[in-house]
């Protein structure tokens, strides 16, 4: 979408490694969002932001880390990838917190 | 904590026909309800969504949804399908105005598969 970026789009990595996806947005929106989409689970928020080195849990953070430096960025990691990983990841972005969200493309993960 | 239910996993329509899906959500307060749609390999594309007067709430594509507090339900409908409306469709909730704040995101339920039939 427009305004948001995630990349990569794709990658494979291997159990254990450490894996950084990145969220970019132009919008100069305040709330940031990671979430994970899965077969019959729709989409999990992982961790979300809410300004810069502001951050808190989601919904299933549990292997994953987070940090934003800045408005535009918002990282997520996973420390030491397992299987269970594997998923498409999405990032959103709000401007207020409550009212809109727009969102990225998403990541297709596969851990392997 | 709150929680949305979609009880269809799977629908199958026939091309021309009219749609209902069903959201059955769970909050403390009114919240901010959605409609996404998520054509395969895609992203998640906004349909609509329901903040506060009106119930009724007409989106694009065609599609509407209507808020009802009593049953705690926001079912999206569309009056005549076509062949381009397959797709896995999603329901969420996020904190409403008078949530007391909370910029925890958006909540979704687990989607319903829609299936066109020629």
């Amino acid at each position: 979408d427009a305004g948001i970026t995630q990349s990569p789009r794709h990658k494979v990595t291997e159990t254990g490694t450490p894996v950084t996806l990145r969220c970019h947005q132009t919008e100069n929106h305040r709330y940031m969002y990671w979430y994970r989409q899965d077969p019959g689970h729709g989409l999990r928020l992982i961790h979300y932001s809410y300004g810069v080195k502001d951050t808190d849990k989601g919904e299933v953070s549990d292997g994953y880390s987070v940090s934003r430096s800045k408005t535009e960025d918002f990282l997520l990691t996973l420390e030491s990838a397992t299987s269970s990983q594997t998923s498409v990841y999405f990032c959103a972005i709000s401007k207020t917190g409550g009212g809109g969200y727009t969102f990225g493309s998403g990541t297709r993960l596969t851990v392997v | 904590a709150q929680s949305v239910t979609q009880p269809d996993i799977h629908i199958t329509v026939s091309e021309g026909a009219s749609l209902e899906l069903r959201c059955n959500y769970s909050y403390g307060a009114t919240p901010y309800l959605f409609w996404y749609v998520q054509s395969p390999g895609q992203g998640l594309q906004l349909l609509l969504k329901y903040f506060s007067g009106d119930t009724l709430v007409q989106g694009i594509k065609g599609f509407e949804a209507e808020f009802k507090r009593s049953q705690s339900s926001f079912n999206l409908r569309k009056p005549s399908v076509h062949w381009s409306d397959a797709a896995e469709y999603f329901c969420a909730v996020g904190p409403g105005l008078n949530s007391g704040g909370g910029a925890d995101g958006l909540t979704f339920g687990k989607g319903t598969h829609l299936i066109i039939q020629p």
